[in-house]
């Protein structure tokens, strides 16, 4: 089955610009979503890139897709404190599944 | 706009209990999918309808059931409750009931099995 990956922590300071990365293991993912998730919440859709795309912009937010190496990135600039939470990457893939399948997801830490 | 409603927002229930979790979707959404996410893990699909029939199976464990009722509204129904169930259940909607239809999630319900 197919398998997504992220790293589990990140920490920059207010202003910077955040960069998380993820990789997917699935050639036929068509769909893949980045979803934030803040501390007791549910998960909020922040944006989707189809993958004959290679990059996303939508405003502070940009999504790199490398097919060839089945990398998805997220860049959010001028990072603020309100962006501190759990963002997931997850992919939807042209089986006929219905599913995503959820990467453990990367907890960003804002530092003022 | 309308979102996903979860009820009941928590849930605390006993060891061999059984619990019912709604689930409704955003308006004119036709597609209903589950999922559990256990302390500290991502989310996990167990299953999922289209215009009331089910048409996907995760990894849902056989106490678990659920249905899409007509008016879309969804019910996940699980018995003989274990402390392992204790997690954060979501559930998502979509309209067309495609893979790459994209899923709106609700804010959760967190049941904890003491």
């Amino acid at each position: 089955g197919e398998d997504v990956e992220q790293s589990l922590f990140l920490s920059v300071r207010e202003g910077d610009s955040s960069v998380i990365n993820c990789t997917y293991t699935d050639s036929s993912s068509t769909y893949l979503y980045w979803y934030k998730q803040e501390p007791g919440a549910g998960l909020q859709l922040l944006t989707y890139i189809f993958s004959n795309m290679d990059m996303k912009q939508d405003q502070r937010l940009t999504v790199l897709l490398n097919k060839k190496d089945k990398h998805l990135s997220l860049r959010i600039a001028d990072t603020q404190t309100g962006d501190s939470a759990i963002y997931f990457c997850a992919d939807g893939v042209d089986t006929g599944r219905r599913a995503l399948t959820f990467g453990s997801g990367t907890r960003l830490q804002v530092q003022p | 706009a309308a979102g996903v409603i979860q009820s009941p927002r928590h849930l605390i229930k006993e060891k061999r209990e059984t619990a019912t979790l709604k689930c409704y979707p955003i308006p004119r959404h036709d597609t209903v999918y589950w999922y559990q996410q256990g302390p500290g893990q991502d989310p996990q699909f167990l299953i999922s309808f289209y215009e009331k029939m089910q048409s996907d199976k995760g990894s849902i464990p056989d106490r678990f059931s659920a249905q899409q009722f007509s008016d879309y509204h969804s019910e996940l129904n699980m018995s003989s409750l274990e402390l392992g169930d204790s997690a954060l259940y979501f559930c998502a909607s979509s309209l067309g009931g495609r893979w790459s239809d994209t899923q709106y999630f609700g804010p959760g319900t967190r049941l904890t099995v003491l």
